[in-house]
């Protein structure tokens, strides 16, 4: 499981309220992403980190923020949570294999519902 | 990325192997066949990736046609926590930075049946 750990797995948060999502690795990875998975738009990329204060928007990064202090944890941050939030939101982490390959290991997952 | 083709649903009986087949006819020759599972409400799980060699690790095989248009993954031995969604992903290897986020289709539902 490459060491990643969601918190929380489940929450029910009303609309318009913030909801911070975390993503916890132990093994020193540089790379750290966030996605969402909905049913009919299978995964896609939030944000992603680079390093430690290096963070870059993904395909649907409107409406979320991340933030990255230190190398084992990554942040998103839904500023003012909508119902078309809801969603399951997965964390992975790259890890470089070999000189010319790597994969991506996913956390969980946290099953977020905005009322 | 290229893009795979994947039949939408197999099963398989417990005990025997599962084949589970992926075309990508449009793979160029600096992309990696990856494979993912995802279990019912559980996070995309890594299986194994390969360029053209076929690869085996403890979870299962890769098997590259010599065109590479085409791959099956073999778990030899299929149990009932083998029920999943498999998903067969082409993509460059490490490209040096990037958001590299990773695309899956629909994939194949897989049900392992007793």
């Amino acid at each position: 499981d490459a060491g990643i750990t969601q918190s929380p797995r489940h929450k029910v948060t009303e609309t318009g309220t913030p909801v911070t999502l975390r993503c916890h690795q132990t093994e020193n990875h540089r790379y750290m992403y966030w996605y969402r998975q909905d049913p009919g738009h299978g995964l896609r990329l939030i944000h992603y980190s680079y390093g430690v204060k290096d963070t870059d928007k993904g395909e649907v990064s409107d409406g979320y923020s991340v933030s990255r202090s230190k190398t084992e944890d990554f942040l998103l941050t839904l500023e003012s949570a909508t119902s078309s939030q809801t969603s399951v939101y997965f964390c992975a982490i790259r890890a470089f294999s070999g000189q010319s390959t790597d994969t991506q290991y996913f956390g969980p997952g946290t099953r977020l519902t905005v009322l | 990325d290229a893009k795979t083709t994947q039949p939408p649903s197999m099963d398989c009986a417990e005990g025997r192997a599962a084949n589970l087949p992926c075309n990508h006819s449009t793979i160029s020759g600096n992309e990696y066949v990856y494979w993912y599972r995802q279990i019912h409400s559980q996070g995309p799980q890594y299986i194994i990736h390969g360029l053209k060699n076929n690869e085996t690790n403890e979870m299962a095989s890769l098997i590259i046609t010599e065109d590479r248009k085409s791959s099956t993954l073999i778990l030899p031995h299929a149990t009932l926590r083998d029920t999943a969604v498999y998903y067969c992903i082409v993509r460059v290897g490490y490209s040096g930075g990037g958001a590299d986020g990773l695309t899956f289709g629909k994939g194949t539902h897989l049900i392992i049946q007793p």
